[in-house]
């Protein structure tokens, strides 16, 4: 099956800072990574996907890239904001399962 | 749409008794899948079904462990015996099999066994 690795861990970042959440892949067929955001007790939520024929998608402050050659690709989240702090998710689609990444806590210090 | 419904929100027991957990996929949703989350092992992936049969239940741990979807709008995690090492929050998520789709969570059971 898939394999995907996400780091860092933990990210703390100072409010109006950039924050960089990076994943990678073992298995190239996967055509479908999305994005998932969870905040204490609540359920994960998409925030935003790229499908493997895109590189980069921008919603908002919101980016993507995807870096098929290289099998990883990146959340990046610009003029951080308090509310922006949850544990993030990253997930490579295969075939009808999705593989779930360790989740990265992020820390928006006003 | 009122997205993916799952009860009860929690549940306390005590150990060696049923438990069962209910979802009702978003409407038109083909796809159905049980996760368990927890701080060790993050979210694992315990059964999905398309068209309400079974596809893979790998991820299912033990025999304890059941699950069931009578029909496109109604499925069920069983746990009998349950023990205290099944304290989790177990989600339902489902989604539609054309192209690449999104996996919509439900709001979770947090399920603790005493």
């Amino acid at each position: 099956g898939e394999n995907v690795e996400q780091h860092p861990s933990t990210l703390s970042v100072q409010e109006g800072d950039s924050a960089v959440i990076k994943c990678t892949y073992s298995d190239s067929a996967s055509n479908y990574f999305p994005w998932y955001k969870q905040e204490l007790g609540k359920r994960p939520q998409l925030i935003i996907d790229i499908r493997s024929n895109v590189g980069e998608k921008k919603d908002q402050r919101i980016a993507v890239t995807l870096n098929k050659t290289a099998k990883h690709f990146s959340l990046h989240i610009t003029e951080t904001q308090p509310e922006d702090s949850a544990v993030y998710f990253c997930a490579a689609s295969l075939g009808d399962k999705f593989y779930f990444g360790s989740g990265t806590k992020l820390n928006v210090k006003p | 749409d009122a997205g993916v419904i799952q009860s009860p929100r929690h549940e306390v027991t005590e150990m060696g008794q049923e438990v069962t957990l209910r979802c009702k996929p978003i409407s038109g949703h083909d796809y159905l899948f049980w996760y368990r989350q927890t701080m060790m092992r993050g979210l694992e992936l315990l059964i999905y079904f398309n068209n309400n049969v079974p596809i893979d239940d790998s991820g299912m741990p033990e025999d304890r462990f059941s699950a069931k979807m009578p029909n496109a709008s109604f499925s069920t995690l069983k746990i009998q015996p349950s023990e205290p090492r099944d304290s989790a929050v177990y989600f339902c998520a489902s989604s539609l099999s054309k192209g690449q789709r999104p996996q919509h969570f439900g709001d979770g059971t947090r399920l603790s066994i005493l």
